[in-house]
């Protein structure tokens, strides 16, 4: 199994440019979501997705930030435009529905604006 | 509100010794906590959960105690090794919506 898998793993752009994650869930896992982690913390939930539908987003900053999940399964996070205070890991997990155990985090995309 | 943290930054140890890893949360309604790994470029890994009906919990090498009085959990490592160092956080998991996690402790471990 392959895992939770992101892409890029590293991206470097210019404030006000706009910035796209992408996130691959478990295979059969029905919730996802996307965390952001800034250097030193523990991350911090953006937005959780149950199939296709966002049913907590109230930490995402909706101004700047996106996302979708089409078809229940990949989702991407989209940023437009960036700040420098997005510099950060973007996490994505998922989890088959509530449950113990937490969830599989990916390895992160570390996102750096200049 | 709802907030898990974590007493030190940083944790240095001598390779075999055991290693205690403190976290104090606010929230007394919290009823289930998991301690996770996050070594350098990748994502926290899941090591051990706890739920609030019980005090310890042992894994491999691993035990988690939770002390509902006081609000404070520990993450204990045996004979810590290298492949140990990371950083630790402990998070609530309360009601499986989502996991709040701490600040982080960092493990060094020294041969």
């Amino acid at each position: 199994e392959a895992g939770v898998v992101q892409s890029p793993r590293y991206k470097i752009i210019e404030k006000k440019q706009p910035v796209a994650f992408w996130c691959n869930p478990i295979s059969g896992h029905n919730t996802l979501y996307w965390y952001r982690q800034n250097l030193g913390q523990g991350p911090e939930l953006l937005i959780r997705y149950e199939n296709e539908e966002a049913v907590d987003d109230s930490q995402l900053p909706k101004d700047r930030f996106s996302a979708e999940r089409l078809k229940g399964v990949d989702s991407t996070l989209k940023i437009q435009p960036a700040e420098l205070g997005d510099s950060a890991v973007y996490l994505c997990a998922s989890s088959f529905g509530g449950q113990t155990g937490g969830y599989t985090f990916g390895s992160g995309t570390r996102l750096t604006v200049v | 509100g709802e907030s898990v943290g974590l007493h030190l930054p940083t944790l240095s140890v001598q390779e075999g010794d055991n290693s205690i890893i403190n976290c104090a949360y606010s929230n007394s309604a919290s009823d289930y906590f998991i301690w996770y790994k996050q070594e350098s470029g990748k994502g926290p890994q899941f090591i051990i959960d706890i739920r609030s009906n019980m005090d310890k919990r042992q894994g491999q090498r691993v035990t988690v105690l939770l002390n509902k009085t006081v609000k404070h959990l520990s993450l204990q490592i045996a004979a810590t090794q290298p492949g140990d160092s990371a950083v630790y956080f402990c998070a609530d998991h309360t009601g499986f919506q989502k996991l709040v996690f701490g600040t982080g402790t960092r493990l060094l471990v020294s041969p």
